[in-house]
């Protein structure tokens, strides 16, 4: 099974802060993956996909990059509405996974 | 706007089978480019993907719940349902089913994505 390791698990960050979050596969899965943003007590949103791809509608500070075995979600600049979990998760071949996920606090 | 939403017990006895439903809206079942998913997230953890069928009754699932996931599909009344048998506390968890799409780059690799989910139901594994 790839194995997606997040880091960090938890970020504390101000309004206006340029936030990045990695994930990192356990073994290469080209671009296949994809990133979620979930508030407490509500199911994840897709974010981007195929590593870079942003989702119709999703602002575009949101940003992903990366590609074999090392990705990267980048806000650029940090608003009120976009405290919550993210996670990573890989699509490059079954069993599909997740990371461990990176809760983003305000300071 | 397709929408999914899950129904079924919130409450199951330990040994019994965790059966849960999700009906798609908004959309057809039947649609190609797309598989059907469930996923969970036990409470304070992260999310664990179960399975996924295509409408034409292919399927696949997690090795790590050790056999006991059936997913069904039901074309006509564009739903799709799980099945966990053998249930223990550590089934208790938030299940969500989501819709797995797809699609293809210019290489001819399929890509994937979740999206959209449905709200989520709990099911609690107890006696």
């Amino acid at each position: 099974d790839v194995q997606l390791t997040q880091s960090p698990s938890l970020l504390s960050a101000s309004v206006g802060d340029r936030v990045t979050i990695t994930c990192r596969a356990s073994q290469g899965i080209s671009t296949f993956l994809a990133w979620y943003q979930q508030k407490p007590g509500k199911a994840p949103k897709l974010l981007i996909y195929a590593a870079s791809t942003l989702r119709s509608g999703v602002p575009s500070r949101f940003s992903g990059s990366g590609s074999g075995t090392e990705f990267t979600l980048t806000i650029s600049s940090l608003q009120p509405e976009d405290f919550g979990t993210y996670h990573c998760q890989q699509l490059n071949g079954y069993p599909l996974t997740f990371g461990g996920g990176t809760k983003v606090e305000f300071k | 706007q397709l929408q999914l939403q899950e129904s079924g017990p919130g409450l199951v006895k330990p040994s019994e089978t965790l059966s849960l439903t999700c009906t798609v809206s908004g959309g057809s079942i039947r649609s190609g480019n797309s598989y059907w998913a469930w996923v969970r997230q036990a409470p304070g953890k992260g999310l664990e993907w179960i399975g996924r069928i295509y409408f034409g009754g292919s399927t696949r699932y997690n090795p790590s719940l050790n056999n006991r996931v059936t997913i069904s599909i039901d074309t006509s009344n564009n739903e799709f349902s799980l099945n966990l048998s053998s249930a223990t506390a550590a089934d208790t968890a938030v299940y969500y089913c989501a819709r797995l799409s797809m699609s293809y780059q210019g290489s001819g690799n399929e890509i994937n994505w979740f999206d959209p989910w449905g709200q989520g139901t709990l099911v609690t594994v107890s006696s």
